[in-house]
């Protein structure tokens, strides 16, 4: 049964900062791996995809990279603002139909 | 192009009771999925629908039940309401194609007294 964790549960930076979230999975056996960013009680956004076959993408200050031997990836968020200030999730897809969340990671940017 | 909207927002309702919570798909998607959130945790994946049909389920059991449409919305369907089932259910559609990419949509808030 895949299971999916997410390290820090919270992290507090001031603005300007790079920093780095991770995720760690069980199986490596996934199809694919979504980041998503969600607002206190809203839905999710998805930020970036990445394809089992695939190590890294990138949108703006967004990279998130895939290592599925090891089992985790990482999104990395440079130069933070406090818009950025929300939940991250990862969630991994595996050949059937199962989707699997982490827990999330609270980021919060101090201005 | 318009996105994943679901409805309502928030419902009441009391335990015993019946619910139905509904999800129209973002444009050009064949698939929708359905989540429940309890508050803290990650999304834990409810079902999904494919061609009308149920095509993959977690772990919930039977009384949480499902239907998709021709034009691809969906319905979530849950009997006899405990108070564990307050959390925010989540609707994602999605292409079935190469990247199963999903979308979701802003949630509905459902709170079991």
């Amino acid at each position: 049964k895949q299971e999916v964790t997410q390290i820090p549960a919270a992290l507090s930076v001031p603005e300007g900062e790079n920093l780095v979230l991770n995720c760690s999975f069980t199986d490596s056996a996934i199809y694919n791996l979504q980041w998503f960013r969600q607002d206190p009680g809203k839905g999710l956004t998805s930020l970036l995809l990445i394809q089992s076959s695939q190590r890294e993408q990138t949108s703006g200050r967004l990279n998130a990279s895939l290592d599925k031997s090891s089992g985790r990836s990482t999104l990395y968020i440079a130069a933070s603002q406090p818009g950025d200030s929300a939940t991250y999730l990862c969630a991994v897809k595996d050949y059937g139909q199962n989707f699997v969340f982490g827990p999330g990671t609270r980021l919060s940017v101090l201005p | 192009e318009t996105g994943v909207t679901q409805s309502p927002t928030h419902l009441i309702k009391t335990r015993g009771q019946q619910v139905t919570l509904r999800c129209s798909s973002q444009s050009g998607h064949n698939t929708v999925s359905w989540y429940q959130q309890a508050l803290g945790q990650g999304p834990q994946f409810i079902f999904q629908y494919y061609r009308e049909e149920e095509n993959g389920r977690g772990n919930f059991p039977p009384r949480f039940s499902g239907l998709q449409f021709p034009n691809y919305s969906s319905e979530l369907n849950v009997n006899a309401l405990e108070l564990d089932d307050s959390a925010l259910y989540l609707c994602a559609s999605s292409w079935r194609g190469p990247t199963y990419e999903q979308y979701f949509g802003p949630g509905t808030r459902l709170t079991v007294t």
